[in-house]
């Protein structure tokens, strides 16, 4: 089983759209669940990250994290076509001296 | 300054050739890593420094040495590399683990390199 699950999609949207994207782990020792952005031929950029459950909201961007259920979600409201970009997710335990990251899911919004 | 820079951004070399990856932060950050990145493929993590001692080696061929020389510089040198060496090589940085309250990892934007 792999640490960490999340769907590639690509996932399509309208421009406005909520959208919703996920991943799942194994790992109950992960403390900090983070999301990369990464656009087309460029380092992945930190989003956003939380520590252990909870939610946390930047702008249009809501991280959740259900630990219970070893579950994150990223939503994006609002959404632009500058959006359009692969987002990893990426965790990492309490020591944060190795982190694994999430397949990427690829997301479009158009125009 | 809250960026990881990495210089060269593109490099192409033989595979008869020794070249050098740097990466460089002036966040105080204390734990180091280098990460490979081939195409529609997320980083794998290589090497990771913490207070420039060498904690995780992640089974990489010894054509990759790491090198730590001080807390804000970290260098790949590449010698004798394979044309399935070609990636975009990432460097990150993040504040010691103990922090709960700052703990964030920070990318380079990459160099590319290619294997001919």
């Amino acid at each position: 089983q792999k640490e960490v699950e999340q769907d590639p999609g690509p996932l399509s949207v309208p421009e406005g759209a909520i959208v919703s994207l996920n991943c799942t782990y194994s790992n109950s020792a992960f403390q900090y669940f983070m999301w990369y952005r990464q656009y087309s031929r460029k380092g992945p950029e930190l989003l956003m990250y939380t520590y252990s459950s909870g939610n946390k909201e930047d702008g249009r961007f809501t991280a959740q994290v259900d630990k219970s259920s070893k579950y994150i979600s990223l939503f994006i409201r609002d959404s632009q076509p500058s959006d359009s970009a692969t987002y990893l997710c990426a965790m990492a335990g309490y020591n944060f001296n190795k982190f694994y990251f999430g397949s990427g899911t690829k997301l479009n919004v158009k125009p | 300054d809250t960026e990881v820079t990495q210089t060269p951004k593109h490099l192409v070399m033989g595979m008869t050739n020794k070249k050098s990856l740097k990466c460089e932060q002036h966040m105080g950050h204390r734990a180091m890593y280098w990460y490979k990145q081939k195409a529609k493929k997320p980083p794998e993590l290589m090497f990771v420094y913490s207070y420039e001692k060498l904690s995780i080696n992640e089974s990489v061929p010894s054509r990759f040495s790491p090198e730590c020389p001080n807390s804000s510089l970290l260098n790949l040198h590449l010698h004798a590399l394979q044309p399935e060496d070609s990636a975009l090589y990432l460097c990150a940085s993040s504040p010691p683990g103990k922090n709960r309250g700052t703990t964030e990892a920070f990318f380079g934007q990459g160099t590319r390199l290619t294997v001919v």
